[in-house]
């Protein structure tokens, strides 16, 4: 069974400053992986698609990167903003017939401006 | 094209009432998806159609819990006799087969009271 880790849970920083998200997996049999925002009380944003036979992804201030054979992902934000702040999800999609999104309980980011 | 919409937005219902949310995926996209979230958690997954084909149902979805893709178009999800414990925000989401990117509306939160 899938199981999607994120750490930290929660991550409080000053403005400016360049921060990592981390996301792990235990099943490497993925077709790809996505990180989403999330606002409160909103639906989730795509902001990254990372497939299984790529390494990395930038759009913006935003990278993320992808192990598939260690299960780790990673998501850079770069000179944070106020308006970062949300909560970061990491999903993984899962291959061998059940073709579903798996979830971790995300990163919640505040940036204090 | 609007994304995928979800209706209603919020919902209150009292307990033993039967309700039913509509979710309209991006034209085109065959695959949609249901997940429940509750505060604090990753979204859950609960169902997913291809096309108008129910391809998987988790073992969340009690027999309270039923949905339809008519067509392969918009999807209904309606749970019978809510309970407190179904209260949760409704994420629906949507995308082409072959591992592309999932693309969430914004949710319907229930209330259960």
């Amino acid at each position: 069974k899938q199981e999607v880790t994120q750490i930290p849970a929660a991550l409080s920083v000053p403005e400016g400053e360049n921060l990592v998200l981390n996301c792990s997996f235990t099943d490497s049999a993925i077709y790809n992986l996505q990180w989403f925002r999330q606002d409160p009380g909103k639906g989730l944003t795509s902001l990254l698609l990372i497939q299984s036979s790529q390494r990395e992804q930038t759009s913006g201030r935003l990278n993320a990167s992808l192990d598939k054979s260690s299960g780790r992902s990673t998501l850079y934000i770069a000179a944070s903003q106020p308006g970062d702040s949300a909560t970061y999800l990491c999903a993984v999609l899962t291959q061998g017939g059940s073709e579903k999104l798996v979830f971790g309980k995300g990163t919640k980011l505040t940036v204090n401006p | 094209d609007t994304g995928v919409s979800q209706d209603p937005r919020h919902k209150i219902t009292k307990r033993g009432q039967n309700v039913t949310f509509r979710c309209d995926p991006i034209s085109e996209h065959n695959r949609l998806y249901w997940y429940r979230q509750t505060l604090g958690q990753g979204p859950e997954f609960l169902t997913y159609f291809q096309n108008e084909a129910q391809l998987e149902k988790s073992r969340l979805l009690s027999d309270r819990f039923s949905a339809e893709r008519p067509k392969g178009s918009f999807s209904t999800l309606e749970i019978q006799r809510t309970e407190q414990g179904d209260s949760a925000m409704y994420l629906c989401a949507s995308s082409y087969t072959g591992g592309t990117e999932a693309f969430f509306g914004q949710g319907t939160r229930l209330t259960v009271v």
